[in-house]
């Protein structure tokens, strides 16, 4: 079965320090995926999508097909990046979304 | 208008009671979607409605009822819920062409007692 696997529940880091947020995938075809973000006491949101290859908020993420990963890396860690992070990919019926189970991470000062 | 709308922000209900759920986006999008989500947990698919139509429905319970009455409006009525169905209930949407970036509400609280 397709599925996305987060394997940190929590990642701690010191800010200014380099982050990854791991991300592996088990799919089929050509895989779509996606990071999204989910703030303390906000929405949930789109951080960024392979395909577009932008680097947002500091944040880039690189399809590895050999390694089947979607790992989310930014340098520099900053405070206010603090928050609960999902890997997502198409469902089965292709307009639904399927989030992993979501990496927390906290960014100490 | 780049947001999808939740109303209310918080909801406790009784178990006999009767009470729905509001979305509403103006970005002219023609997928809206419920989703459910736990504590400490990722969202669950509940409904998809694609061009006011239901498309997906992922074996949810009937006690929960979605509608769409128009392009812009989600509802999701509660009737005979269970404690267990407490949670955070996420709309969102989308445009209806293939993949797209999925827009999520704050969400609904609702607290089952």
């Amino acid at each position: 079965a397709q599925r996305v696997t987060q394997p940190e529940k929590l990642l701690s880091v010191f800010k200014g320090a380099p982050v990854e947020l791991k991300c592996n995938y088990s799919y089929s075809g050509s895989p779509e995926l996606f990071w999204y973000v989910q703030y303390s006491r906000q929405r949930l949101q789109l951080l960024l999508r392979h395909i577009s290859r932008e680097s947002i908020k500091g944040f880039t993420a690189d399809l590895n097909k050999g390694e089947t990963s979607f790992h989310l890396k930014k340098p520099f860690a900053q405070e206010e990046d603090s928050a609960m992070y999902y890997c997502a990919f198409p469902g089965n019926y292709g307009q639904n979304f399927v989030f992993g189970p979501g990496t927390r991470l906290s960014v100490l000062p | 208008d780049t947001e999808v709308t939740q109303t209310p922000k918080h909801l406790v209900m009784g178990m006999t009671n009767k009470k729905s759920l509001k979305c509403e986006q103006h970005m002219g999008h023609r997928a809206m979607y419920w989703y459910k989500q736990k504590a400490k947990k990722p969202p669950e698919l509940m409904f998809v409605y694609s061009y006011e139509k239901l498309s997906i429905n992922e074996s949810v319970p009937s006690r929960f009822s979605p509608e769409c009455p128009n392009s812009s409006l989600l509802n999701l009525h509660l009737h005979a819920l269970q404690p267990e169905d407490s949670a955070l209930y996420l709309c969102a949407s989308s445009q209806d062409r293939g993949v797209n970036t999925i827009y999520f509400g704050e969400g609904s609280w609702l607290t089952v007692v």
